[in-house]
């Protein structure tokens, strides 16, 4: 069964410095990753997504992700984090090539970014 | 270009009610899904939709319906409402042949 374990249920940066967000990942089957932001009172948006072209993926505002498969790991990275990135960030795992897809969520990490 | 859309954004229901969400898809996507978000959790996938059919179905119990109408829009339903079902729902639509998923806002259910 394909599960995704976020490690940090909180990470507080301050403005301007490199953020982390750790995900790792389980899946009998070459995954599709992807991570989601979501602002209060917001739906999720989509930051990027992998699925299995290039190892290194980029998405939306600067960040980007790298998957690891020796390492299991997905972990969503931006090299300077601003004010607006506050928020909560779910990393997300889906069967590939299915004709039915279902997103399996992690728990969230809630990133605080202090001027 | 219009999004998902949710209605009611905001509800609240008593204890054993019935309560109706509604949602429309992204124009183009013909496949809805649902998801049921308690404070402070992830999404749990509850059930999806396509050709007005139920395709699959996460560990809810049938106190959880749900109906797509032949312009693609979806409708979740909840029975005998109970404390825990308080949450945010919130619909994605896709296409069926693949590609992502687009989230609506959500709908706020507050049950007491």
């Amino acid at each position: 069964a394909q599960s995704v374990t976020q490690l940090d249920s909180h990470v507080s940066v301050s403005e301007g410095t490199p953020v982390l967000l750790r995900c790792n990942y389980s899946s009998s089957y070459s995954p599709s990753l992807f991570w989601y932001v979501q602002h209060p009172n917001k739906g999720l948006q989509l930051l990027l997504k992998y699925t299995s072209a290039a190892t290194l993926v980029k998405g939306i505002n600067g960040f980007e992700a790298e998957f690891k498969k020796s390492e299991t790991s997905f972990h969503l990275t931006k090299p300077s984090a601003h004010m607006s990135d506050a928020a909560e960030y779910f990393c997300v795992v889906s069967l590939l090539n299915t004709g039915f897809q279902k997103l399996v969520f992690g728990t969230g990490t809630r990133l605080l970014v202090s001027p | 270009d219009a999004g998902v859309t949710q209605s009611p954004t905001h509800l609240i229901k008593t204890r054993g009610q019935q309560v109706t969400l509604r949602c429309s898809p992204k124009s183009g996507h013909d496949t809805v899904s649902w998801y049921q978000q308690a404070l402070g959790q992830g999404p749990q996938f509850i059930f999806q939709y396509y050709e007005e059919e139920e395709r699959q179905r996460g560990n809810f119990p049938d106190r959880f319906s749900g109906h797509q109408f032949p312009n693609y829009s979806s409708e979740l339903n909840v029975n005998a409402l109970l404390l825990g079902d308080s949450a945010l729902y919130l619909c994605a639509s896709s296409l069926e042949q693949g590609g992502g998923y687009t989230f609506g806002s959500g709908t706020r259910l507050t049950v007491v």
